[in-house]
């Protein structure tokens, strides 16, 4: 499976910008980015996904760089409400079966009032 | 449609005892996912189902386990003699072939084994 890094931890203010970053430099051609997050004793909520060009939805804006061995999860105005842990994930649409999701450790996101 | 549901929500087993947990995906998904999670990491892939048909395991998944979608709805996983290092969350997760590539989680089922 294609590897991600994020940070452990970042911290935010409220009503600020947050940009959350990932490394993913050996992504194929048929990876997808796509982020989830997982609010305290919640199971993992859908954020984004994208390809090649930049995504957004009512929750975030995807940012991936053009040779994609990058992406940058933005969050426009952080409420208290964003406080989870946020996943990047790789998944080859293509070559794996059943797409299943392989969740790393994830990103834990404060945001201080 | 309420989304993906785990029951229960919690359960406490004595070490040795059986297990059963079921999941009732959203009603047109035909995918459906299980998943481990202990404290601090993200979740683990336990197995995979198309309608009824199980195609993926993974390793981690021990004799002792065993998951079962008859009908191609809900679905059951199974623990048989349990062990303290089975104490996690376990995840449902669900999603439609057609629909798009979202997965939908549900709450999960907290394993405490003592």
């Amino acid at each position: 499976d294609a590897k991600t890094t994020q940070p452990n931890s970042m911290e935010s203010n409220e009503e600020e910008p947050v940009h959350l970053p990932c490394n993913h430099s050996t992504i194929s051609g048929t990876d997808y980015i796509h982020w989830y997050r997982q609010l305290p004793s919640q199971g993992p909520e859908y954020v984004i996904h994208g390809l090649t060009s930049n995504v957004n939805n009512r929750m975030a804006s995807l940012a991936i760089a053009e040779d994609r061995k990058s992406s940058t999860l933005i969050l426009h105005r952080a409420t208290l409400r964003d406080a989870a842990v946020y996943y990047c994930i790789l998944r080859d649409v293509v070559r794996e079966y059943g797409n299943k999701l392989v969740f790393g450790a994830g990103t834990i996101l404060r945001v201080k009032s | 449609d309420t989304g993906v549901s785990q029951n229960p929500r919690h359960k406490i087993t004595k070490r040795g005892q059986n297990v059963t947990f079921r999941c009732d995906p959203i009603s047109e998904h035909n995918r459906l996912y299980w998943y481990r999670q202990t404290l601090g990491q993200g979740p683990e892939f336990l197995t995979y189902f198309q309608n009824e048909a199980q195609l993926e395991k993974s390793r981690l998944l021990s004799d002792r386990f065993s998951a079962e979608r008859p009908k191609g709805s809900f679905s059951t996983l199974e623990i048989q003699r349990t062990e303290q290092g089975d104490s996690a969350m376990y995840l449902c997760a669900s999603s439609s072939q057609m629909l798009g590539t979202e997965a939908f989680f549900g709450q999960g089922t907290r394993l405490t084994v003592v």
